[in-house]
């Protein structure tokens, strides 16, 4: 089955400076990748999205960039704000009908002000 | 309509109760899931329904017991419990293939 693993497991930036995180998959099948933002107590929300048929997506401050051959996506987050700590986590699952998502171990991101 | 509620928010139970979880969507969805999520760890998939039939089942101890009643709703039925299954119960729901919307899980604590 698929695998997926996340790094870093926790992530401290100042507010402002840019955050990556990092994803690697193993089912060369896989080609939906989700990113989820989840707050504490809150429900994982959709960020952004990539399949793979795209190498990069881009929107406002997030991008997400892929890379098939390495099996490997990232997240790339810009101008970071105290609002943006939350736990980060990525997913990988094959485009077809219902299936399994994979997901990381997540990432908790922290800005400081 | 386009928010997965679930209810209750929060449940405690003994051991020896059965207790149900609720999810309803109106976004038109055909696949609906069932996640369990333990404190700092990422969702854990236990079933998948599309189109109204179980089609992925992740060896869930058969105490838990899904049922899709039509295309909005997915029930979990809780029976004989144990405390490790205290976690959040997450509900999601897509269009096959596209991202999942998550409701907001209810929080059971098994005593």
């Amino acid at each position: 089955g698929e695998n997926v693993e996340q790094h870093p497991s926790t992530l401290s930036v100042q507010e402002g400076d840019s955050a990556v995180i990092k994803c690697t998959y193993s089912d060369s099948a896989s080609n939906y990748f989700p990113w989820y933002k989840q707050e504490l107590g809150k429900r994982p929300q959709l960020i952004i999205d990539i399949r793979s048929n795209v190498g990069e997506k881009k929107d406002q401050r997030i991008a997400v960039t892929l890379n098939k051959t390495a099996k490997h996506f990232s997240l790339h987050i810009t101008e970071t704000q105290p609002e943006d700590s939350a736990v980060y986590f990525c997913a990988a699952s094959i485009d077809t009908n219902a299936g399994k998502s994979t997901f990381g171990d997540g990432t908790t991101l922290t800005v400081k002000p | 309509d386009t928010e997965v509620t679930q209810t209750p928010k929060h449940l405690v139970m003994g051991m020896t109760n059965k207790k149900s979880l609720k999810c309803e969507q109106h976004m038109g969805h055909r696949a609906m899931y069932w996640y369990k999520q333990k404190a700092k760890k990422p969702p854990e998939l236990m079933f998948v329904y599309s189109y109204e039939k179980l089609s992925i089942n992740e060896s869930v101890p058969s105490r838990f017991s899904p049922e899709c009643p039509n295309s909005s709703l997915l029930n979990l039925h809780l029976h004989a419990l144990q405390p490790e299954d205290s976690a959040l119960y997450l509900c999601a729901s897509s269009h096959p293939g596209y991202e999942q919307f998550f409701g907001p899980g209810t929080r059971l604590t098994v005593l």
